[in-house]
């Protein structure tokens, strides 16, 4: 059974851009999450999706953002970049139940670099 | 302020057995605590996931008492490969929010 990819992998954006990230979750998983990892913050979690409807979400602003198709596939949109954002963006992907209730399969990440 | 505290980092030796501490100041009710492993340049891998008492699977047991607000994950017999960095996962409750929240992660180091 495939893994949880990330595409893509590697993206250079300057500051005011925006960004999509895209995941495709291990098939027969219905919840996606997305975390942000940085060296000063850690892991840091952004929110989940389940069905298409965002179930639970973390700290972020606005500018952050999701969304989950029909399919489990998900995508998280980051709009007006900041030098900030620079970042390992994980997406992990789960049966059902959400971050704290089952196993999470987390993909490879795409490294954002924000100039 | 919903925190983990983990150790920074560790030291052992091959064939010791490692165990690594996240302390919370509360947790959801229904939560489970969950642990996971990280090599560089890869995701997090899921390693244990418990609620109360102990939990074992075949490359870690992992211990939490009554009152649910720390949990310890026991390696036995570390071996080089074993050297990551291991992070707790817990959902907090916070006001009238609830807060997924990663330790900040334990660097082990397993010496020959």
């Amino acid at each position: 059974k495939a893994g949880v990819t990330q595409t893509p992998r590697y993206l250079i954006k300057t500051r005011g851009q925006q960004v999509t990230l895209s995941c495709s979750p291990i098939s027969g998983h219905r919840s996606v999450s997305w975390y942000q990892q940085t060296p000063g913050q850690g892991l840091q979690f952004l929110f989940e999706y389940f069905s298409e409807t965002q179930r639970n979400k973390g700290n972020f602003p606005g500018r952050f953002s999701g969304r989950q198709f029909s399919n489990s596939r998900s995508e998280m949109n980051v709009s007006t970049l900041e030098l900030g954002d620079s970042a390992l963006y994980l997406c992990a992907s789960s049966p059902s139940g959400g971050p704290t209730a089952n196993e999470q399969f987390f993909g490879p990440g795409t490294r954002l670099t924000v100039l | 302020l919903a925190k983990t505290t983990q150790p920074i980092s560790m030291d052992s030796y091959e064939g010791q057995e490692v165990n690594i501490t996240c302390s919370h100041n509360n947790i959801a009710t229904n939560d489970y605590i969950t642990w996971y492993q990280q090599f560089p340049s890869q995701g997090p891998r899921f390693i244990i996931q418990g609620y109360k008492t102990k939990v074992t699977n075949e490359v870690a047991s992992l211990f939490i008492p009554a009152d649910r607000k720390s949990s310890t994950l026991s390696l036995p017999r570390v071996s080089l490969s074993d050297t990551a960095v291991y992070y707790c996962l817990v959902g907090l409750p916070m006001d009238s929010s609830y807060k997924l929240i990663f330790g900040s992660g334990t660097r082990l180091l397993v010496r020959p």
